[in-house]
Formats: structure tokens, C-alpha cells, sequence
């Protein structure tokens, strides 16, 4: 199965601030099934992206996906207050479906 | 509007079975695919299957094959987990979310249910 291992663990900022989350795929995965996954505490995930750079309906264009060989990142260029979250990536392209471990960004 | 709604809370003791239901509404229950994903408190996500509601076709991650079904019910629009054989690591919130495809994005999520394996 592919395993998805996500970096940092935890990332210290503070509003304003540039976020850069981390994804790398343990095997050739093809972007269009990489995704990003936005929790907060108590509740269901909330889909960010899709297909490795797409943002999903509704999401602020401050949330950005790209990639660059096994590693995909995603970017909050400008972090508001309500983007201190868990956020986790997920690859569709191979059963099973397997998720990372999440990157938890918490104010700083 | 699109809403996948769970049934609630359940408690069981090792051994057991548990079914825990997701009801949709809001779109076109069989254009949809339909997954089982669980969480661990203070864990992250374990993807366990998902089921086709068109033609009731499973496919199963191999961790959960021989404990997990996953079945529909298209005059309710409602699918269903059950899990068996319970142990105590089986304690998580489960979820049911849907997408479009086969190898499709996750874009709704069930709101969850706990499930607490204790004796």
C-alpha cells in the first residue's frame, strides 16, 4: 500500500503568516488522486483539495496545492484565524485509499 | 442540501457486532460512491472500504476483510457498516463519506459516530 508520511508534525505560526504542509508519497503516485483535508477538533474533515492542485467548492484561494516528484505541499499563503487546524492529506489512487498522519498548525 | 447523516452512539463489549448506519439526502444516492473511514481518538484516518450503491459492489481494505460488511439499501438511500469480532482497538469514530468515483475525491463526510469497545 502506498503510505503517505506528512511533515512537520506540528507547525508554530501566527496569523498572517505563510504556511507550508508537507505530503510524500512512498511510491509514484499520479496527482490526480492526491487530496487535502482540513479538521477541526469534534468535527468531520473538510475536502481542501482535490487532484493535487485544485481547490474544492468554496474553499478561499489563500489554500494552494502543487507538487514536485513524490512530494506535494500545501499552502496557506495568508493564515486567518479560523485556518489554525488539522490538516491531512489522502491518496485515492491505489486501494486502499490511505491517509497521512496529519500536520496540526497551532498559533504561535 | 447535500447531508449524510449517521446513526448515533454505540457501546459495545468485545465480541460484538456493531452496524452503524449513514442516511443521504440531497442527491442521487447511487451516482455516489459511498466509504467507511474510522478515527482513533487523537489518531488519524484509517480508510476501511467503500460500496458502489448502484450495484452493491464492495471493496474492502484488506485490514478489515472477513470483519467488515457494507451494504445499501436504495429505497432509504442509506448504507450501512457493520463490523464484527470487536476488540478494543475498534474504538473510533466512524465515518461514511462519498465521492463521485471510484478513484474520485472524499468531498462530503457524515458527521460521525462514536463507537466504544469496553467491557
Amino acid at each position: 500500500e502506498i503510505v503517505l508520511t506528512q511533515s512537520p508534525g506540528t507547525l508554530s505560526l501566527s496569523p498572517g503568516e505563510r504556511a507550508t504542509l508537507s505530503c510524500r508519497a512512498s511510491q509514484s503516485l499520479d496527482s490526480t488522486y492526491l487530496a487535502w483535508y482540513q479538521q477541526k477538533p469534534g468535527q468531520a474533515p473538510r475536502l481542501l483539495i482535490y487532484g493535487a492542485f485544485s481547490r474544492a467548492t468554496g474553499i478561499p484561494d489563500r489554500f494552494s496545492g502543487s507538487r514536485s516528484g513524490t512530494d506535494f505541499t500545501l499552502t496557506i499563503s495568508r493564515l486567518e484565524p479560523e485556518d489554525f487546524a488539522v490538516y491531512y492529506c489522502q491518496q485515492y489512487g491505489s486501494s486502499p485509499f490511505t491517509f497521512g498522519p496529519g500536520t496540526k498548525v497551532e498559533i504561535k | 442540501q447535500v447531508q449524510l447523516v449517521q446513526s448515533g452512539a454505540e457501546v459495545k463489549k468485545p465480541g460484538a457486532s456493531v452496524k452503524v448506519s449513514c442516511k443521504a439526502s440531497g442527491y442521487t444516492f447511487t451516482n455516489y460512491y459511498m466509504h467507511w473511514v474510522r478515527q482513533a481518538p487523537g489518531q488519524g484516518f484509517e480508510w476501511m472500504g467503500m460500496i458502489n450503491p448502484r450495484g452493491a459492489n464492495t471493496n474492502y481494505a484488506q485490514k478489515f476483510q472477513g470483519r467488515v460488511t457494507m451494504t445499501r439499501d436504495t429505497s432509504t438511500s442509506t448504507v450501512y457498516m457493520e463490523l464484527s469480532s470487536l476488540r478494543s482497538e475498534d474504538t473510533a469514530v466512524y465515518y461514511c463519506a462519498r465521492s463521485s468515483g471510484y478513484y474520485e475525491e472524499i468531498d462530503i463526510w457524515g458527521q460521525g459516530t462514536m463507537v466504544t469497545v469496553s467491557s
